[in-house]
């Protein structure tokens, strides 16, 4: 079974960008989608947007059109979720999970979060 | 998208204790890819259900999952101290996908 092991937390200033990786371990890198899930502190879950990283492709959430870039490197398992145009509110935990494509399953592997800061 | 509402927001009940939780979709969830994760405190999530109904591989069986129509329901039989928790349903037939806003169980 894949293993998602997340980039170290982050802060950074208002109006500046993060980007978090997010790099499987354990199984074939083409048999998932990876999706980013963010939550803020005492908030419910947010999905963010998912790429299948063989597919190249990506998917987002509306809210997040225009400032999230979902990208992947194949050669080494690695998937990116960049961040731009940071506020206070993009202060959260954010989750990389991994479903299997071709199947009924959901998210059933999960990173560690990284907990990204935005503050001045 | 598709807006999912949970029901009740807290749930306060005793171990041992059955547990009914609410999950009503805005919309006909394709192919019913609606799943269910358990949550606790600084915790990553954990799948527990799929496809409405099927357990995810580990989860003992007192957690079960129906559907009817729009309408999901996750129901824990008995529950254990461990089960004490926040719980998400989570549509991911249609992009984008969509999370409830979580039921909390406590004692």
């Amino acid at each position: 079974q894949v293993q998602l092991v997340q980039s170290g937390a982050e802060v950074k200033r208002p109006g500046s960008s993060v980007k978090v990786s997010c790099k499987a371990s354990g199984g074939t890198f083409s048999e998932y989608a990876i999706s980013w899930v963010r939550q803020a502190p005492g908030q419910g879950l947010e999905w963010m947007g998912a790429i299948i990283p063989t597919l190249a492709t990506a998917n987002f959430a509306q809210k997040f059109q225009g400032r999230v870039t979902i990208s992947a490197d194949a050669s080494t398992s690695t998937v990116y979720m960049e961040l731009s145009s940071l506020t206070s509110e993009d202060t959260a935990v954010y989750y990389c999970a991994s479903r299997p494509i071709n199947t009924r399953y959901g998210m059933d592997v999960w990173g560690q979060g990284t907990t990204v800061t935005v503050s001045s | 998208e598709i807006v999912l509402t949970q029901s009740p927001g807290t749930l306060s009940l005793s171990p041992g204790e059955r547990a009914t939780l609410s999950c009503r979709a805005s919309q006909i969830v394709t192919n019913t890819f609606l799943a269910w994760y358990q949550q606790k405190p600084g915790q990553a999530p954990r799948l527990l259900i799929y496809g409405a109904s099927n357990r995810a591989t580990g989860i003992p069986d007192r957690f079960s999952g129906s559907e009817s129509g729009t309408d999901f329901t996750l129901t824990i039989s008995r529950l254990e101290p461990e089960d004490f928790a926040v719980y998400y349903c989570q549509q991911y037939g249609t992009s984008p996908w969509t999370f409830g806003q979580g039921t909390k169980v406590e004692i």
